[in-house]
Formats: structure tokens, sequence, C-alpha cells
């Protein structure tokens, strides 16, 4: 099966940018990996922020955007907010299977 | 309003049965996808199955041939029958769609 890295922690600024990454074992992260992203504070269940690469839902905030860069699958945030630190998890799929990277924890400090 | 809550966690013992409910409202549990998503305590979250409505069924290999995902129109709810539970099987399992999570029914597998 295949294993998703991503950086175990990173810490940002308020109001600066920060670009969690999400890489497959496997080789080059693509869309059709429908690669999601999720965020999840203590105690509470994860919440999705973006799904199949870089769409929004409703209740994701603006400053949240995923993309495909250099062979991975990219969350950046723009103008962190200290309500931004959590524990971030991307989500990709291979062939229906999914398999969930082990996390960035993210400090705004 | 849009949410599934999940149901049917507990204490079993190794080798034993559980089946998970998750009974969605505001949308249709047929209409795309569902998962089952678990986290064992201080742990990072695992993929363990989904259900496509057009693709079929799939598993995290740990659970292939114990876990089985089936989902009941007519009630709106999906399931997830394990059996031969083992206690790396302990986590709290989350059931989700594209973007609602629910807050997860915790599964103890112990003697």
């Amino acid at each position: 099966q295949a294993v998703v890295t991503q950086e175990p922690s990173l810490t940002v600024s308020p109001g600066g940018t920060v670009t969690l990454t999400c890489d497959s074992s496997t080789g080059t992260v693509t869309s059709g990996h429908y690669p999601y992203w999720f965020q999840q504070k203590p105690g509470q269940a994860p919440r999705t922020l973006i799904h199949d690469t870089s769409n929004k839902h409703s209740w994701t905030p603006a400053r949240f955007s995923g993309s495909l860069l250099g062979g991975k699958a990219a969350l950046t945030l723009s103008g962190a907010q200290p309500e931004d630190e959590a524990e971030y998890y991307c989500l990709l799929f291979y062939s229906g299977e999914g398999v969930f990277g082990g996390g960035t924890k993210l400090t705004v400090l | 309003e849009v949410q599934v809550v999940e149901s049917g966690g507990g204490l079993v013992q190794p080798g034993g049965s559980l089946r998970l409910s998750c009974a969605a409202s505001g949308f249709s549990v047929s209409s795309d996808f569902m998962i089952w998503v678990r986290q064992a305590p201080g742990k990072g979250l695992e993929w363990v199955s989904m259900i496509h409505n057009a693709a079929g069924t799939f598993y995290t290999d740990s659970v292939k041939g114990r876990f089985t995902i089936s989902r009941d129109s007519s009630k709106n709810t999906i399931y997830l029958q394990m059996n031969s539970l083992r206690t790396e099987d302990t986590a709290l399992y989350y059931c989700a769609s594209r973007g609602t999570w629910g807050q997860g029914t915790l599964v103890t597998v112990s003697s």
C-alpha cells in the first residue's frame, strides 16, 4: 500500500503564508489521486477544507487554497490566523483505496 | 441540516463483532460516496473503507476480509460490519461524506 508523507510540523507567523505538502511514495501526485485536505483541532472531528485538489466547501475560509505543486499536493494558507492552529491531514486515493498522510501540526506563532 | 450521526460503538472482546451505523440527513448516502475513517487514541487519521455509488466498495488492507461496508438507501444509512476484531482496531470511528463528518463512535477491543 502507498505511503503518503506530510511535514510533521510547521510554524507560521500571524498574517504569514505557509504551504503544506502531501507526497506519494508511488510518484507524482496528480488530480487522479483526488487530493483532499482536512483540518482537525484538539477534541474535535475533522473538517473537510479542500476536495479534488483545489475545490473548496462553502465553509472553507478564502485564505486556504489547494493545488498541485512540484509533484505533490499542496495546501497554502495565506494570511494565517490564530484559529488556524491545528493538525492538517491530506488524503489521496489509489484506485478507490484511500491513504491519509501522517498529518502536519501547524503552529501559528 | 446536513449531518451524519454514527452509532454502534462499544467494548468488545478480541475476535468479536460490532456493526456501526451512520445515519445521514440533508443529503442522500446513495448520491456520491461515503467513507469510514478511524483514529486511534493520540494517533492520526486512518482511512478504513468507502462505498461509492458507481465504483463499489473499497477497504484498507488491514481490514479486508474482516470488515464489510454496506448501504440501506431506504434508511439513508451506511453500515460497517466489523468481524474478527483485534485490539489494534480500537479507535474512534468516523463516518463522512465528501464534506460532512460525524462526531464518531468509539470502538474498544479488549479482553
